[in-house]
């Protein structure tokens, strides 16, 4: 079946600007996570959705930073007023969420943001 | 808090050689271990798990043994091929203190040679 999508996949904007990003989860997975993969901080969770519910935002860096998600599918990762440190791959994942956590979290190719 | 701690890399090695790469943690409750590997220019991927203590993961040739004792995940291969090049990643998962975030090692690159 179809993977983890995720769009777009690259993303230049310059400094300032508001960028959306998209992450489309495997169908029927409860559970959908937000990471982020820069070169000096490695791979940094930043929020995770139990259906449209996000009892974790534990490692969102900022306020400038929201996500949202829509009928326990699509989830919309929002960044407000960019900066340059905010360059970095964003990768979504998402499992079934049926084993307290320890389930098998499926990756999707990531969006490779820059902030000129 | 919960963490993973992975040998530091790059780890160059000829064809055929056997590898190694170490994995610790630290974790409260009863965590999933993982290991991810990303080859060049592509996204996450599983290669292996274990779930519970004593438990190993295996997939193309590689395994791992959850080991409560020594609290490590050591990546192994017999013998490696230059399509086995890509950066690994250790991951703990569902600890008592986290929600199942995923708490990823550094990540170690592995480069094999011809």
């Amino acid at each position: 079946g179809a993977g983890v999508s995720q769009s777009p996949s690259n993303k230049v904007t310059e400094k300032g600007k508001d960028v959306e990003l998209r992450c489309d989860p495997i169908s029927g997975h409860t559970a959908l996570y937000w990471y982020r993969q820069s070169l000096g901080q490695g791979l940094e969770f930043l929020i995770y959705f139990q259906g449209n519910s996000a009892p974790d935002k534990s490692g969102l860096p900022s306020d400038r930073f929201s996500a949202e998600r829509t009928g326990g599918s699509v989830s919309t990762l929002t960044i407000q007023r960019t900066q340059q440190e905010d360059s970095a791959v964003y990768l979504c994942a998402s499992s079934l969420d049926l084993a307290g956590g320890r389930d098998t979290q499926y990756f999707g190719p990531g969006t490779r943001l820059t902030v000129l | 808090g919960d963490s993973v701690t992975q040998m530091e890399g790059p780890v160059t090695l000829s064809e055929e050689a056997f590898l190694t790469i170490n994995c610790t943690y630290t974790a409260t409750g009863y965590p999933s271990l993982f290991w991810y590997v990303q080859y060049p220019g592509e996204g996450l991927q599983l290669l292996l798990k274990a779930t519970k203590a004593d438990d190993k993961g295996s997939n193309k040739g590689f395994e791992a043994t959850y080991r409560k004792e020594t609290t490590s995940f050591h990546l192994e291969k017999g013998s490696v091929q230059v399509s086995d090049s890509a950066v690994y990643f250790c991951a703990l998962g569902g600890g008592r203190s986290n929600t199942g975030k995923l708490i990823f090692g550094q990540g170690t690159t592995l480069q094999v040679k011809p």
